[in-house]
């Protein structure tokens, strides 16, 4: 079983700042079969990435994933209010990581 | 538009059995796995398993193998997550969620609304 280490656990920012995710596996994963999801409150959670790197339908191209192997990133370049929320990677269509929140600083 | 609609809130007692349930539309209903994710209160996303809509296989989690049941229906587009015998620490959302591709390795990309399930003497 692979395990997620999704870090930092809590992300304090600016609107307008850079944010930068972290997702490590616990064995190598198949960059074809890599997530990442953000969840707001109270809502489902919606599929950002795909591939590692590919946005989904609709996302805006301030996020960006990137990482291969053990080693996954994603970045959101310029924070706008709405980026406010928890997000999780996730391998192979199942398990995910923890989770990191990010706040307004 | 591909839609997933789950069943309603519920509120059950320790003991009691549970099947809630999530419609697709708007696709191919046997082309796309589902998969089912629990947040307990405050908590994050868990994977608890993935059936295969076309033939009813299904993959679990080890963390919830032996507790829940996940099926389907074809006929009617729809999945079931179910419980024999429910536990207060199954007191949770659940989610169910399409697979984006045909395999059941790729990510989730449509997303029910959830139901919140409450299990409470």
């Amino acid at each position: 079983e692979i395990v997620l280490t999704q870090s930092p656990g809590t992300l304090s920012l600016s609107p307008g700042e850079r944010a930068t995710l972290s997702c490590r596996a616990s064995h190598s994963v198949n960059s074809a079969y890599f997530a990442w999801y953000q969840q707001k409150p109270g809502q489902a959670p919606r599929l950002l990435i795909y591939g590692a790197s590919n946005r989904a339908t609709g996302i805006p191209d301030r996020f960006s994933g990137s990482g291969s192997g053990t080693d996954f990133t994603l970045t959101i370049s310029r924070l706008e209010p709405e980026d406010f929320a928890v997000y999780y990677c996730q391998q192979y269509g199942r398990d995910f990581g923890q989770g990191t929140k990010v706040e307004i600083k | 538009e591909v839609q997933l609609v789950q069943s309603g809130a519920e509120v059950k007692k320790p003991g009691e059995s549970l099947r809630i349930s999530c419609k697709g539309s708007g696709y191919s209903f046997t082309n796309y796995w589902i998969t089912w994710v629990r947040q307990m209160p405050g908590k994050g996303l868990e994977w608890m398993g993935r059936i295969d809509p076309s033939d009813s296989s299904t993959n679990y989690s080890p963390s919830f193998q032996g507790h829940v049941t996940i099926s389907a229906d074809k006929s009617i587009s729809t999945a079931y997550l179910q419980w024999s015998s429910l536990k207060a620490s199954d007191t949770a959302i659940y989610y169910c969620a399409r697979h984006g591709g045909y395999s059941a390795y790729d990510s989730v990309d449509y997303w029910g609304q959830g139901t919140l399930v409450t299990v409470s003497s």
